[in-house]
């Protein structure tokens, strides 16, 4: 059983179109933190949620914890082709991060 | 200037090799990781080492033996390659108190 459960597993849109992508777990959690994977590179931090009910934009990109601190979510508005890649959301704990097993994201153009 | 480099970016080799994988970082951490992508993309800590010290050895065999000479270089040896090593392996690094790891850009291993 994962730490963290990430849905839906693989998403296609087109350009212009909206998506959200889910990170959910049973744990509480002092903080989450998202990345973007692009082929053939490492992740890449986006951002880092700490507050319950939290919601932090990073230009089209929202990225909301939420209250209880076990779940959080990425809304991306108007997506591109450049927003391709694979989404990991990941915890923190104990000298190691975990990560849930990604949203690979497709923005067709 | 890279932050997190790792060496080399592919490598092929026959089962039952043995062979190694570098990671250097610039950035200053106290703390650096060894992680293993699948084919599935899941990404899953083998190691972890603050300041030279190992603090995470996640169920790895121990045919794989990490080793830091300094707080900014952590490599990995395998041995006795298995079919089963393949895999893209990232070298990571951070700095306790701060949230958010840095990685390398992976090496691809390929066992055949």
């Amino acid at each position: 059983t994962q730490l963290l459960e990430q849905s839906p597993q693989f998403l296609s849109i087109q350009e212009g179109e909206n998506l959200t992508v889910y990170c959910n777990s049973s744990s509480v959690f002092s903080s989450l933190q998202w990345y973007r994977q692009e082929p053939g590179e490492g992740p890449v931090l986006l951002v880092t949620v700490v507050t319950g009910g939290e919601v932090k934009k990073l230009k089209r990109l929202t990225f909301q914890f939420g209250d209880a601190r076990k779940d959080s979510s990425l809304h991306i508005t108007a997506a591109q082709p450049g927003d391709t890649g694979l989404y990991l959301c990941a915890a923190a704990n104990d000298y190691k991060l975990s990560f849930g097993a990604g949203t690979t994201v497709t923005v067709r153009a | 200037d890279t932050a997190v480099s790792q060496t080399p970016k592919y490598l092929v080799t026959q089962m039952g090799n043995d062979k190694s994988i570098k990671c250097e970082q610039n950035l200053g951490h106290d703390t650096m990781y060894w992680y293993k992508q699948d084919s599935k993309k899941f990404l899953k800590i083998m190691f972890s080492y603050n300041n030279k010290e190992l603090i995470i050895n996640e169920t790895v065999p121990n045919r794989f033996s990490p080793k830091s000479p300094d707080k900014a270089h952590l490599n990995l040896h395998i041995n006795s390659l298995e079919l089963g090593d393949s895999a893209v392996y990232f070298c990571a690094s951070s700095q306790i108190g701060q949230s958010g790891y840095t990685f390398g850009s992976g090496t691809r291993l390929t066992v055949v």
